[in-house]
């Protein structure tokens, strides 16, 4: 059973593009959640996606970001005009739903977005 | 408030050594109570979680964590410690809605 799949592992924008960063859940999990890492720091919740539907999106900024969890392929978290401060290490989890309840997270090898 | 406090930002301990790394939790309810170890340049690996049941839970590579209720703490502890053991380890609480809270990370230095 593979595990959580982020793509790409390592991202350079230069200020005011895109970037795109996608994740693939494990296999049977439908609920996702982004994270942001900076560096020598801890994880900072952007926002909860259930297929088709976001859940929590309190953790994101309101501009400029963007996440989706379509029902057909990875969940894609969104960047536009990036800026420096966007330069980040952004993970992704996955977990599965249990009688309403999330257990356990299981996190992808995460994307390092540098903005140059 | 929902939240996860890991009071150090670093534990130093010498190789063979038993180690505790400490994390305390605010939540209403029943916990659920998670360590995940991270290693430089990797994703988070999960170690151990409790839900329900024995206070004392056991997970990978030898660590074990005890629940206390009315300290609300989950401390995650090895009996002998390893240099590999060095690296970043986060404390997590599930919270109402399904989210989830990490603390701010507690680095592990295992020395020779």
């Amino acid at each position: 059973n593979a595990g959580v799949m982020q793509n790409p592992r390592h991202l350079v924008r230069r200020r005011g593009q895109e970037a795109r960063l996608r994740c693939s859940p494990m296999k049977g999990h439908s609920h996702v959640y982004w994270y942001r890492q900076l560096p020598e720091e801890g994880l900072k919740f952007m926002v909860y996606l259930q297929k088709e539907n976001i859940i929590d999106e309190s953790g994101m900024p309101k501009e400029r970001f963007s996440a989706e969890f379509p029902k057909e392929g990875p969940s894609i978290l969104r960047i536009q005009q990036v800026v420096r401060g966007d330069s980040a290490a952004y993970f992704c989890a996955s977990s599965l739903e249990d009688r309403g309840i999330q257990e356990t997270q299981y996190f992808g090898p995460g994307t390092r977005l540098l903005v140059l | 408030a929902q939240s996860v406090a890991q009071p150090e930002d670093q534990v130093n301990v010498a190789e063979g050594n038993p180690l505790t790394v400490k994390c305390t939790y605010s939540v209403s309810g029943n916990p659920y109570l998670f360590w995940y170890v991270q290693y430089p340049n990797r994703g988070l690996q999960f170690l151990l979680k409790y839900i329900t049941g024995d206070n004392l839970v056991k997970g990978s590579y030898g660590f074990e964590a005890e629940f206390n209720k009315s300290q609300t703490s989950f401390h995650l502890k090895k009996p002998s410690a390893l240099v590999s053991d060095s690296a970043l380890y986060f404390c997590a609480v599930r919270g109402n809605f399904n989210k989830f809270y990490f603390g701010s990370g507690t680095k592990l230095n295992v020395k020779p």
